[in-house]
């Protein structure tokens, strides 16, 4: 089991915005950071240090944070941005490391 | 550019050892510690643990603990993760992951592609 809890599935409409939660205890004291994953690829960084977006990574992913939950939204969500999304952060010691369990995204 | 190249793909029996490298580039390697982070087929990510590649301090997961082992060759900037006593269920393809720590944070900013590791009888 995960220390961090994703919703499994989520979907949006082409070009519509959506926001994808993880939530957790150490959230109240960790920033949380978002990776992209499509089959068959590693994972990508698209969103660290709870909102800054590493180069390359467009615009319309933001992240953002309120008591335990984080959550990544994408504004205007493309065809391309169908993939799974898994939050990280520090475990509640702070001494280890936690990934959620994923949210898969289906743009309709 | 940085990168992270791992180790070819591995067959292994119940009960044998694994050891997978990770070569990195474009970057100073004793600036980031290294982590390795494996995936089960259609299941989510799981942080197997971490080097401090400075000083090479080590961290795992506790679920692992006494099965794996991470080092690291700062002459060649090479990771490597050693996992014994391996089952059925370390079926998984391995990444390796540059990390970055602060003390509100910890992320991974570059990965590896991947190494599937299949333990079959």
């Amino acid at each position: 089991s995960s220390e961090l809890t994703q919703d499994p599935a989520v979907s949006v409409a082409l070009g519509q915005t959506v926001r994808i939660t993880c939530q957790g205890d150490s959230l109240r004291s960790y920033y949380a950071s978002w990776y992209q994953q499509k089959p068959g690829q590693a994972p990508l960084l698209v969103i660290y240090d709870k909102n800054n977006r590493p180069s390359g990574i467009p615009d319309r992913f933001s992240g953002s944070s309120s008591g335990n939950t984080a959550s990544l939204t994408i504004t205007g969500a493309q065809a391309e941005d169908e993939a799974d999304y898994y939050c990280n952060s520090r475990d509640s010691s702070g001494n280890h490391v936690v990934f959620g369990g994923g949210t898969k995204l289906t743009v309709l | 550019q940085v990168q992270l190249v791992q180790s070819g793909a591995e067959v292994k029996k119940p009960g044998a050892s694994v050891k997978v490298s990770c070569k990195a580039s474009g970057y100073t390697f004793t600036s980031y510690s290294i982590n390795w982070v494996r995936q089960a087929p259609g299941q989510g990510l799981e942080w197997m643990g971490w080097i401090g590649t400075y000083n090479g301090n080590t961290n795992y997961a506790q679920k692992l603990q006494g099965r794996v082992t991470v080092t690291t060759d700062t002459s060649t900037t090479t990771a490597y993760m050693e996992l014994r006593s391996l089952r059925s269920d370390d079926t998984a393809v391995y990444y390796c992951a540059r990390g970055i720590s602060g003390s509100y944070l910890y992320y991974f900013d570059y990965w590896g592609q991947g190494t599937l590791v299949t333990v079959s009888s």
